[in-house]
């Protein structure tokens, strides 16, 4: 089945930009989509598309796409930003309809 | 305002059975596709099932294939799932989730653990 590849850990200084990365060839025919998860929370979606935010979700999130790489950036990460993030996508292989990265610890200092 | 709620999570031994429920609000249930997503312990996030508009098309992933039933009653705004053959390893919080162009809404999660 595919697998998306995300780096487990990374961390940017408070008012920094920050990139996260999830890899996959699934990646090359469909969209990612991004979910942030705080401890003890739903997973919630803050970009999905070629790059579109849902309702309430701030501008500093934003999504692209080249090859077989999604990327999420952070434009100016606020404390509240430090959170889990999950990349995901169909799953291009035909196993079944969705597939998630291991996700990625951001930690902002 | 969508709402997905979850129920029926509990501690359940290995090889027996548990059934989900989920009951949506707030948008139109028997308009979108559904899925359930379980997250083990410190784990990060695993897709599990979901299941047409309809009910006629359902998938799984491959570890709960013949184990694990998702089920929708679209008259009650409802989604199932119903897992036999439990084993440690689906111990997991399961969320249910609506599925639209991408997985956009998900409930608060009901823990599900198995063990002796």
């Amino acid at each position: 089945s595919s697998e998306l590849t995300q780096d487990p850990a990374v961390s940017v200084a408070l008012g920094q930009t920050v990139r996260i990365t999830c890899q996959g060839d699934s990646l090359r025919s469909y969209y990612a989509s991004w979910y942030q998860q705080k401890p003890g929370q739903a997973p919630v979606l803050v970009i999905y598309g070629k790059n579109n935010r849902p309702s309430g979700i701030p501008d500093r999130f934003s999504g692209s796409s080249s090859g077989n790489t999604a990327s999420l950036t952070i434009t100016g990460a606020q404390a509240e930003d430090e959170a889990d993030y999950y990349c995901n996508s169909r799953d291009s292989s035909g196993n079944h309809p969705w597939v998630f990265g291991g996700g990625t610890k951001l930690t902002v200092l | 305002e969508v709402q997905l709620v979850e129920s029926g999570g509990g501690l359940v031994q290995p090889g027996g059975s548990l059934r989900l429920s989920c009951a949506a609000s707030g948008f139109t249930f028997s308009s979108y596709w559904m899925s359930w997503v379980r997250q083990a312990p410190g784990k990060g996030l695993e897709w599990v099932a979901n299941i047409k508009q309809d009910g006629s098309e359902k998938y799984y992933v491959d570890s709960v294939k013949g184990r694990f039933t998702i089920s929708r009653d679209n008259a009650k705004n409802s989604l199932y799932l119903q897992m036999n053959s439990l084993r440690a390893e689906d111990t997991a919080v399961y969320y249910c989730a609506r599925d639209d162009e991408t997985i956009d809404y998900w409930g608060q999660g009901t823990l599900v653990t198995v063990s002796s």
